[in-house]
């Protein structure tokens, strides 16, 4: 079946832990992107790849970091977590030169 | 700066009427306008993309148009469903760029029976 995986679903944290937040896709997708969604702002997007080993900042890129070394895989690193970065992460693919973005189930994510 | 804008307040529509919701934007010049349709606590799964060349796109019960001139797309559900209650995204995506779009921060649609 194709589709995206994140994982973990739901993560609660501290503050200053670092954390990963895992993205895999099935469908041999280019593209790749990172979301947050917060209530009264919709989904922001935070960083995104267009291939392997090539990512760039989205919107709201301060305080993540994103690597792309497969094509498959596009993990979101928090490297010291937040309370601002409470929200729900969605990553999603999409193939090059289609314009369909395919979303993974969510990360709800909870920094104390 | 670019902006998107969607109807923040819900939209309420009685079961069998035909629902519309309106994506205008501001310093866009997209190639592509899509709708995506959200649940609560999931992702937006893809509806329905046009293109800057149509002028309205169908598939089943919805319908979109594209106004470059007015700078806005309108999205129509005919026929609606109970079922059809969610939040509406409407995302434009410009030419040139990396075709990941950013998204406008969607409609809540309500459908009574």
């Amino acid at each position: 079946e194709a589709q995206v995986t994140q994982n973990p679903r739901y993560l609660i944290t501290v503050t200053g832990k670092k954390l990963t937040v895992t993205c895999s896709q099935n469908m041999n997708h280019e593209y790749m992107s990172w979301y947050r969604q917060d209530p009264g702002l919709g989904l922001r997007q935070i960083y995104y790849s267009m291939n392997v080993e090539v990512t760039d900042k989205g919107d709201v890129p301060e305080g993540y970091k994103v690597s792309r070394k497969e094509k498959r895989n596009f993990p979101l690193i928090l490297e010291s977590p937040s309370p601002n970065q409470t929200s729900l992460y969605f990553c999603a693919s999409s193939r090059q030169g289609e314009e369909t973005q395919y979303f993974g189930p969510g990360t709800r994510l909870l920094v104390l | 700066s670019q902006k998107i804008e969607q109807n923040s307040e819900a939209l309420n529509i009685q079961e069998g009427k035909t629902a519309t919701l309106t994506c205008n934007y501001t310093n866009y010049s997209p190639a592509y306008l899509q709708w995506y349709r959200q649940d609560p606590g999931r992702g937006p799964v893809f509806l329905l993309l046009i293109r800057e060349n149509e002028k309205e796109k169908r598939k089943e019960r919805l319908k979109v148009t594209f106004d470059t001139t007015l700078k806005q797309s309108l999205f129509h559900i005919t026929a609606s469903q109970p079922a059809d209650s969610a939040t509406y995204l409407c995302a434009p995506i410009s030419s040139g760029g990396s075709y990941i779009p950013t998204f406008g921060r969607g409609t809540s649609l309500i459908v009574h029976p």
